[in-house]
């Protein structure tokens, strides 16, 4: 029962550039959290936005979040190589929990 | 990856056997997660509990089995039924099982099935 989906799913860009991707969702959320993952490791939480704030910052991450659409995005600004990782939303769901989508996953050549 | 430990990092196992990863946190949390990842999925939720000597069966709950009687320890049993098992699995605890409550996840266990 998947409520987020990534967009795209498989992103690749040059070092220093800016990496957007998105994430698209079917019902009325509370709010949206981003997490990164490294290969073969667990997921970091990066952002939690809430469905009443549209944009928030964290260093050079910027998510906006859309309700009228239901997608957010995430922006990675000034891409480095350390950025190289699949990155998830997850949104809230039935009974309280999250529920994370497929990912997309960046590459950052160098 | 914030005082959670899983064990082992890669396990294998024949067929028919069961195996049991282990997943300990320091963090003091009331929840705990267990999910499973396979190649280009994302993550499916396993099991979760709320507090000790309490546990949910989660979206794909068949063929596991779980136990909670530590805070620390929320140990996954991967038993005979479970049909595909070879995959990644992921422990995660929360302060909470809020939907604002951020998971922190362990590095997670590779499990292959010979």
């Amino acid at each position: 029962s998947q409520q987020g989906e990534e967009d795209p799913q498989a992103l690749s860009i040059q070092e220093g550039e800016n990496a957007t991707m998105n994430c698209s969702y079917k019902t009325s959320i509370n709010n949206l959290q981003w997490y990164r993952q490294n290969s073969g490791r667990g997921l970091v939480h990066l952002i939690l936005i809430r469905s009443n704030e549209r944009e928030k910052h964290s260093g050079r991450l910027r998510v906006t979040l859309d309700t009228s659409k239901k997608s957010s995005s995430l922006l990675i600004t000034a891409s480095r190589a350390a950025d190289t990782a699949s990155y998830f939303c997850a949104t809230d769901a039935r009974d309280d929990k999250i529920i994370f989508g497929k990912g997309t996953r960046l590459h950052i050549l160098p | 990856d914030g005082g959670i430990t899983q064990s082992p990092k890669y396990l294998f196992r024949k067929e028919g056997q069961n195996v049991t990863l282990s997943c300990e946190q320091n963090l003091n949390h009331d929840a705990m997660y267990w999910y499973r990842q396979d190649p280009g999925q994302g993550l499916r939720l396993i099991y979760y509990s709320q507090i000790v000597n309490d546990f949910q069966k989660g979206d794909i709950a068949e063929g596991y089995s779980v136990s909670r009687e530590k805070k620390e320890s929320f140990p996954l049993t991967v038993t005979s039924a479970q049909k595909n098992p070879t995959a990644f699995y992921l422990c995660a605890s929360s302060i909470g099982v809020g939907a604002t409550d951020t998971q922190y996840f362990g590095p997670g266990t590779r499990l292959t099935v010979l």
